[in-house]
């Protein structure tokens, strides 16, 4: 089944601890995505990546962190969690064309809770 | 900057027609639509392209006037399972083929 996996779904951690968040795609899929959903703000974009070794920012890319060594696979990464960053994470991937033309699959979605 | 999406939020009775507008202060390749139902991911509905026709499927479609940046969904007769929060996305013509940006949502309850 064509699917994009993110892990944990859910995680409470301390400020400062740092932290990764997985997200894994089967559909060798070159676009891939970080979102975050807060009540009111609909979904920012963190980070995305448009081919291996090859990333960007998006509109809140401030305290995050991303990698992209491998195709199937891109790692959120929390270096040092602070209680904003306390939110609903998805990652999402697009076919090679991109996702201007065939949009984004999402993962489930991982709930994050910064204590 | 975000598009701006309206209603916030809408409320029918199964078999009522509703539309949902998109709005944007900049010049845009294409615009998508998303449905996400409460405690799951957004699911890709529609995406439109300049120069695109009008996309739809069933019930549910959507429009594109470019001129004005702005984007409506329509959806005809609605049906219990049209419930949850619509987005819309847009990616524009300069910053970025690969930057979706996406509007706060309109939130969609259908009653019998």
């Amino acid at each position: 089944e064509a699917q994009v996996t993110q892990n944990p779904r859910y995680l409470i951690t301390v400020t400062g601890k740092k932290l990764t968040v997985t997200c894994s795609q089967n559909m060798n899929h070159e676009y891939m995505s970080w979102y975050r959903q807060d009540p009111g703000l609909g979904l920012r974009q963190i980070y995305y990546s448009m081919n291996v070794e090859v990333t960007d920012k998006g509109d809140v890319p401030e305290g995050y962190k991303v990698s992209r060594k491998e195709k199937r696979n891109f790692p959120l990464i929390l270096e040092s969690p602070s209680p904003n960053q306390t939110s609903l994470y998805f990652c999402a991937s697009s076919s090679d064309r991109g996702p201007q033309y065939y949009g984004y699959t999402f993962g489930s979605g991982t709930r994050l809770t910064v204590v | 900057q975000q598009p701006v999406q309206s209603p916030q939020a809408v409320i029918l009775r199964e078999g009522e027609d509703a539309v949902i507008n998109c709005s944007s202060s900049k010049a845009l390749y294409s615009v998508h639509w998303y449905r996400q139902k409460h405690g799951e991911a957004p699911v890709f509905l529609m995406i439109l392209l300049k120069g695109g026709e009008q996309k739809g499927h069933e019930k549910i479609s959507a429009s594109f006037n470019e001129k004005k940046q702005q984007s409506s969904l329509y959806l005809t007769a609605s049906q219990l399972s049209y419930s949850g929060t619509y987005f819309c996305g847009t990616v524009g013509l300069s910053g970025g083929y690969n930057k979706l940006i996406f509007g706060a949502g309109t939130r969609l309850a259908v009653h019998p």
